[in-house]
């Protein structure tokens, strides 16, 4: 089972910032990686799939990068509602796996 | 646009089994892959099982094998996750979301569910 990291656990920031979010797996899943945001009380919403691909929706403030072992979620300038919980996920083997999730809070 | 409508919460005693529904519209069952993800309060996300469509089958997390049980009804669009033999541990929101929804052209968990609260308590 591949295992996803995600630092930092908590990143406090304030509106306009830009929010640099890391996930890390243990072996390499190619591009296969997708982003969610869950905010308290909702489903988790898809952001970016195959490491960058924004989707439908998601505004253009929100980029993946990274293959392999090694991606980032950026967020370019923090909106109110921005601030939420982002996990990460992998499709590259079964079962698939979700890293721990990184709260972004208000600073 | 694909739509999932769920069954509402449910509180079941430690052993007993519970199903929930995931309701379509938008789509049929048959042009979507069913997952199902589960959340514990205050924890992180939980993938339990699904139809993979590259191999036409439903797979299950070796966790779940033997207690989860995957169904789809494809004349009402509605999918089922039935979840036997409960315990304290298994109190938690569990939602279904589609893998690729043909809108989307990739597979990620795309669309979900509101969730289904499953309380196990004695």
């Amino acid at each position: 089972e591949i295992v996803l990291t995600q630092s930092p656990a908590t990143l406090s920031l304030s509106p306009g910032e830009r929010a640099t979010l890391s996930c890390r797996a243990s072996q390499s899943v190619s591009s296969y990686l997708a982003w969610y945001q869950q905010k308290p009380g909702q489903a988790p919403r898809l952001l970016i799939y195959d490491a960058s691909n924004r989707a439908t929706g998601i505004p253009a403030r929100f980029s993946g990068s990274g293959s392999g072992t090694d991606f980032t979620l950026t967020i370019s300038s923090l909106e109110p509602e921005d601030f939420a919980v982002y996990y990460c996920q992998q499709r590259s083997n079964w079962p698939n796996t979700f890293g721990p999730g990184t709260k972004v809070d208000i600073k | 646009q694909v739509q999932l409508v769920q069954s509402g919460a449910e509180v079941k005693k430690p052993g007993a089994s519970v199903k929930v529904s995931c309701k379509v519209s938008g789509y049929t069952l048959t042009e979507l892959s069913m997952h199902w993800v589960r959340q514990a309060p205050g924890k992180g996300l939980e993938w339990m099982g699904g139809f993979d469509p590259e191999d036409g089958e439903t797979i299950y997390a070796q966790k779940f094998q033997g207690r989860v049980t995957m169904t789809e009804d494809t004349s009402t669009d509605t999918a089922y996750m039935e979840l036997s033999s409960l315990r304290s541990e298994d109190t938690a929101v569990y939602y279904c979301a589609t893998w690729g929804s043909p809108t989307l052209g990739a597979y990620a968990f795309d669309i979900w569910g509101q969730g289904t609260m499953v309380t196990v308590s004695s």
